[in-house]
């Protein structure tokens, strides 16, 4: 099955840029999506098709995806940002179709 | 305002079943896709299952054979019937609804707890 890996944490000072990573075999031939989210609330959809914003996410939220990673930027990170954050992909390889989540990766505002 | 919401979900004993709702509004689930997520307490998002708007069904490896997705498009609502429960099934679930078959989950719900007990 298709794995996608994140690092555990990633730690940040406010006004800062964070990037989260996400690998995978080839992942650039796949569309990358990406979510927030907080303690005890639903995921949220922060990026799509790599680099899509949905209406309502900040600008500060950009995603870029080539090779074998797909990369999370959040720009001038304030202390809301801290969430946990996963990268998902729809893989077609296997016998039947499947979401993948990446590891996810919990980001802390220093 | 579109939306859904997840109910059903108790404890169970280990053997046992359960049958959990997704109730969509603002939309209809017969020309949409839905999927249940589930998380682990303290672990990560995991997919389970997906039922696509001609209605196909597709399944997590760990849960074929005892989930099953369906909908009833009168209720505008889609179950997970969830059989032969183990204890690594204890999660919260969650509904959510993807934007094509490779597309992102731009909609979820609140989620609805799961504790399967020895």
């Amino acid at each position: 099955s298709y794995v996608l890996t994140q690092p555990p944490s990633v730690s940040v000072a406010p006004g800062k840029t964070a990037r989260i990573t996400c690998g995978g075999n080839n992942s650039g031939s796949k569309r990358v999506h990406w979510y927030q989210q907080k303690p005890g609330r639903a995921p949220v959809l922060v990026t799509s098709y790599d680099s899509d914003r949905p209406s309502g996410i900040p600008e500060r939220f950009s995603g870029s995806n080539s090779g074998n990673t797909a990369t999370l930027t959040i720009s001038r990170v304030e202390a809301g940002d801290e969430a946990d954050y996963y990268c998902q992909v729809w893989d077609s390889t296997s016998d039947h179709p499947s979401y993948v989540f990446g590891t996810g990766t919990k980001v802390t505002v220093l | 305002e579109e939306q859904l919401v997840e109910s059903g979900g108790g404890l169970v004993q280990s053997g046992g079943s359960l049958r959990l709702s997704c109730a969509a509004s603002g939309f209809t689930v017969s020309t949409n896709y839905i999927s249940w997520v589930r998380q682990a307490p303290g672990r990560g998002l995991e997919w389970v299952s997906v039922i696509y708007s001609g209605g196909s069904t597709y399944y997590a490896d760990s849960v074929k054979g005892r989930f099953t997705i369906s909908r009833d498009n009168s209720k505008n609502t889609v179950y997970v019937q969830m059989k032969s429960l183990r204890l690594e099934d204890t999660a919260v679930y969650y509904c959510a609804r993807p934007t094509y078959p490779m597309g992102s989950f731009d909609m979820w719900g609140q989620g609805t707890m799961v504790t399967v007990s020895s």
